[in-house]
């Protein structure tokens, strides 16, 4: 069955770099979402789309944006990153309609030096 | 503030055994509650969801028990195995405030010996 996809896996930047992380979703899910998650913590969540709109936010920095497209996959941007950046980012996809249940992606292991 | 606690320190258990993790909450009333499965790098994979009004659910070796008086769930693993050895986080959903975003705990890490 088709899953998540995040590219990168892996990222290096250095502080006051830009990043940009890509999700591409479960097909005819319509629910994307991102979050960071820092060693030995939860998962935290960032933002959320619902067919191509914002429709969740937590804590995302002023710096990064996030954005679906049309064919559904969606980006995160962060800027100006710093070295409490690094961390694992994952997106998560889900059916509005589908219980709750959220199918995560590998993830983007960023490291910001 | 909301909070969930997960058992930071790691639960050992022998293969065969039945596993029993906790997640307590508080200043939270949710409507739905989460079991994840995470292993080291890779993202979270949804195992079982229980409703606000159902007491206990079952999924194969898996059972998930749901006290809102206590503000507490029980996550079991019967028979465990070896390949049961992850981290496992609960996630709570709805009511308070209104989202359904899920709020994770830290989770906690099962070692089952061989």
């Amino acid at each position: 069955a088709a899953g998540v996809i995040q590219s990168p896996r892996h990222l290096i930047k250095e502080k006051r770099e830009t990043a940009t992380l890509k999700c591409y979703p479960i097909p005819r899910h319509d629910t994307v979402y991102w979050y960071q998650q820092g060693p030995g913590q939860d998962p935290q969540f960032l933002i959320s789309f619902y067919e191509k709109m914002q429709s969740d936010k937590g804590s995302i920095p002023d710096r990064f944006s996030a954005q679906q497209f049309s064919d559904y996959h969606s980006e995160l941007n962060m800027s100006s990153l710093e070295l409490g950046d690094s961390a694992l980012y994952f997106c998560a996809s889900s059916q509005r309609d589908g219980y709750y249940e959220q199918y995560f992606g590998p993830g983007t292991r960023l490291t910001v030096t | 503030s909301q909070k969930i606690e997960q058992n930071s320190e790691a639960l050992n258990i022998q293969e065969g055994k039945t596993a029993t993790l906790t997640c307590n909450y508080t200043n939270y009333s949710p409507a739905y509650l989460q079991w994840y499965r995470q292993d080291p790098g890779r993202g979270p994979v949804f195992l079982l969801l229980i409703r606000e009004n159902e007491k206990e659910k079952r999924k194969e070796r898996l059972k998930v028990t749901f006290d809102t008086t206590l503000k507490q769930s029980l996550f079991h693993i019967t028979a465990s195995q070896p390949a049961d050895s992850a981290t496992y986080l609960c996630a709570l959903l709805g009511r308070s405030g209104g989202s359904y975003i899920p709020t994770f705990g830290r989770g906690t890490s099962l070692i089952v010996h061989p």
